[in-house]
């Protein structure tokens, strides 16, 4: 049982290139969510996926696009990197959405944008 | 939108000491949450708190939910190094965290 898996750890991009942040949780949960953490910011919400098939903006979307791909998966891609999305990404999930369910979180993915 | 604001930012201390900090918003809460994150890993959840004075004990940690459900505490007792990390509240009704409190906790 390994929880909530995040890849890759580390990415380093050029402004302008693409890429995809791959999330999985294998506790059967129907929530999932995505967030950046900013010095100083804590965590923003960039989008969620209440229940497989649909998703929904958070509060930081822009630049971002997502995929709940199934029920494990959550995927969050960037299609033209820029400096301002340096930060450190984490993929969540919980049972529901609702505010009294626990979010478990996987590691981090730190993404660096030249 | 609920802010929420988290003081102080931040807090070193040396072991043994007491402290507390603090979650504050303008508005009122569903329910909150109080979750610790360690360096080079994800928040891990605490504690959640859902009624208006609520009190809630984690071994050294103390979490109180004002009357009010604007606000909440988090006292710890005899701190140890292993209490090292940043403290993030969050307001799950909206899924927004405070900025958090990074406590440090020397030997």
């Amino acid at each position: 049982n390994a929880g909530v898996t995040q890849t890759p750890k580390f990415q380093v991009l050029k402004t302008g290139q693409s890429m995809t942040l791959q999330c999985a949780q294998d506790m059967n949960h129907n929530s999932m969510y995505w967030y950046r953490q900013d010095p100083g910011m804590g965590l923003r919400l960039i989008y969620y996926s209440a229940s497989e098939g649909t998703t929904d903006k958070g509060e930081v979307p822009n630049g971002y696009n997502v995929s709940r791909l199934n029920k494990r998966e959550f995927s969050l891609r960037l299609e033209s990197a820029a400096p301002s999305q340096t930060s450190v990404y984490f993929c969540a999930s919980s049972v529901s959405p609702t505010g009294r369910e626990t979010q478990y979180f996987g590691p981090g993915t730190r993404l660096l944008v030249l | 939108t609920q802010l929420l604001e988290q003081s102080p930012q931040f807090l070193s201390i040396q072991e043994g000491e007491n402290l507390t900090v603090y979650c504050n918003s303008s508005s009122v809460f569903s329910s909150l949450q109080w979750y610790r994150q360690e360096p080079g890993e994800g928040p891990v959840l605490l504690v959640t708190v859902v009624t208006g004075g609520e009190v809630k004990k984690l071994k050294r940690l103390t979490f109180q939910f004002g009357d009010a459900r604007k606000d909440s505490s988090l006292h710890i007792t005899a701190a140890q190094p292993g209490d090292t990390g940043l403290y993030l509240c969050a307001a799950n009704n909206d899924m927004r965290f405070g900025a958090g409190t990074r406590l440090t906790v020397k030997p």
